[in-house]
């Protein structure tokens, strides 16, 4: 299978635990995407890489976020001192170069904070 | 700002009925492009059709095609011939500016289709 993975699929952990979750895109694809999802709603957008380097944040993403591409292959996205609010579906998606509009997403983390 | 309105929060429909599910959008960029995502209880987004700004025609993709009105700002999806495996979320979306800029989605509708 050579879809966009993300590890683990599910999380749970006790506010004020960090977290860490795992994408790995399309291989060459050298956009990279994450998206938060609560219950019934539409993804929204929190970071875009093209290759290594962050170029896009949202407003979401508050400090306690932190979403890393080092070798502009794999992705990390990072939580410090969860809070119950921070539960949700985190999901990553990648795209190839410039010319593409489709976005290929994962299964998705599922994130729960107790 | 960008904007995506899905006003159902779910349909219903018999097996080999087409359906229509409603979006409607706001944006003040010029180019843009529009998505349609299928997500089942699984919890993967699905890609199901794309449409230009500046398409002329409507897309289709199989027994998916976009209903696309630029001067009522509305891209619907029709799904003909509905089938069991068909039920799931469904989210527009829309993509403003240049290519690889973050997808703003709706709320989506879900669709339970029944035999």
């Amino acid at each position: 299978d050579t879809g966009v993975s993300q590890n683990p699929r599910h999380k749970i952990t006790k506010r004020g635990q960090n977290v860490t979750f795992r994408c790995d895109p399309i291989s060459e694809h050298n956009r990279l995407y994450w998206y938060r999802q609560t219950l019934g709603q539409g993804p929204e957008f929190l970071t875009y890489f093209q290759n290594e380097a962050q170029l896009e944040k949202s407003r979401l993403l508050s400090d306690r976020f932190s979403a890393e591409r080092p070798k502009g292959s794999f992705s990390t996205l990072e939580i410090q001192r969860t809070e119950q609010g921070d539960s949700a579906m985190y999901l990553c998606a990648s795209s190839p170069g410039s010319d593409s509009y489709e976005q290929y997403f994962g299964p998705g983390t599922r994130l729960t904070v107790t | 700002a960008q904007k995506i309105t899905q006003t159902q929060p779910g349909m219903f429909v018999q097996e080999k009925e087409a359906v229509t599910l409603d979006c409607t959008y706001d944006t003040s960029d010029p180019s843009y492009g529009l998505f349609w995502y299928k997500q089942p209880s699984s919890g993967e987004m699905i890609f199901l059709i794309y449409q230009g700004s500046y398409d002329q025609q409507n897309a289709t993709e199989g027994r998916y095609s976009l209903n696309f009105q630029k001067a009522r700002k509305s891209a619907n999806l029709v799904i003909s011939a509905s089938q069991l495996g068909d039920s799931a979320m469904y989210f527009c979306a829309m993509r403003g500016r240049q290519a690889g800029t973050a997808l703003i989605f709706g709320k989506g509708t879900t669709l339970s289709v029944s035999s």
